[in-house]
């Protein structure tokens, strides 16, 4: 089956820098990957997905890009807030079946 | 409703009892995904569905838990004999799933605890 590995585990980020968070998967067949923010109390909400068919993809301040070859995607946040903080999950996915998800990266943007 | 609702928000049970968690899918959506949380980790496949039927249930940790969905809507998930290790939060999320890739939404979780 997939197995996706998620680093760092913890990330400090002082205001106004970018975080960059890496996932590694194992599983060639995947072709689409999400990441998911989770605040404190909350489900995960999805704030960007890329898939298999393009290796970037930007939404205002978040980016991923995506490497097929080497399996590792990974998810950029630029001019870090405050509310950014939170947990941040990665996941890999193929063809309408479960989703495999990362182990979690806590982010924490120091004002 | 307009998301994926989860009934109850928590539970506290004695160890040994049963309880049933409850996930309202958005409307249409053909999967259907359980996953547990526990405190400070990741999320935990527990059970697939697509339509009724469950292609994957391979993550169910114990035959202690159960899963059945009706009317390619709600699902409920159940815990038999709940132990004090299965205080998590449980999470369902819903997906279209017409053999693409379509992203997950999640509801807010059922916080479990077993006391």
């Amino acid at each position: 089956g997939e197995n996706v590995e998620q680093h760092p585990s913890t990330l400090s980020v002082q205001e106004g820098d970018s975080a960059v968070i890496k996932c590694t998967y194992s599983d060639s067949a995947s072709n689409y990957f999400p990441w998911y923010k989770q605040e404190l109390g909350k489900g995960p909400q999805l704030i960007i997905d890329i898939r298999s068919n393009v290796g970037e993809k930007k939404d205002q301040r978040i980016a991923v890009t995506l490497n097929k070859t080497a399996k590792h995607f990974s998810l950029h946040i630029t001019e870090t807030q405050p509310e950014d903080s939170a947990v941040y999950f990665c996941a890999a996915s193929k063809g309408g079946n479960q989703f495999y998800f990362g182990t979690g990266t806590s982010l924490t943007v120091i004002p | 409703g307009a998301g994926v609702s989860q009934s109850p928000s928590n539970k506290v049970t004695e160890k040994g009892k049963d309880v049933e968690l409850r996930c309202d899918p958005i409307s249409g959506h053909t999967a259907l995904y359980w996953y547990r949380q526990r405190l400070g980790q990741g999320l935990e496949f527990l059970i697939y569905f697509q339509g009724n039927s469950a292609p994957d249930k391979s993550g169910l940790p114990s035959d202690r838990f159960s899963a059945e969905r009706t009317g390619e809507s709600v699902s409920t998930l159940t815990i038999q004999r709940t132990q004090q290790e299965d205080s998590a939060v449980y999470l369902c999320a819903s997906s279209l799933a017409s053999g693409a890739n379509t992203e997950a939404f999640f509801g807010q979780g059922t916080r479990l605890t077993v006391v």
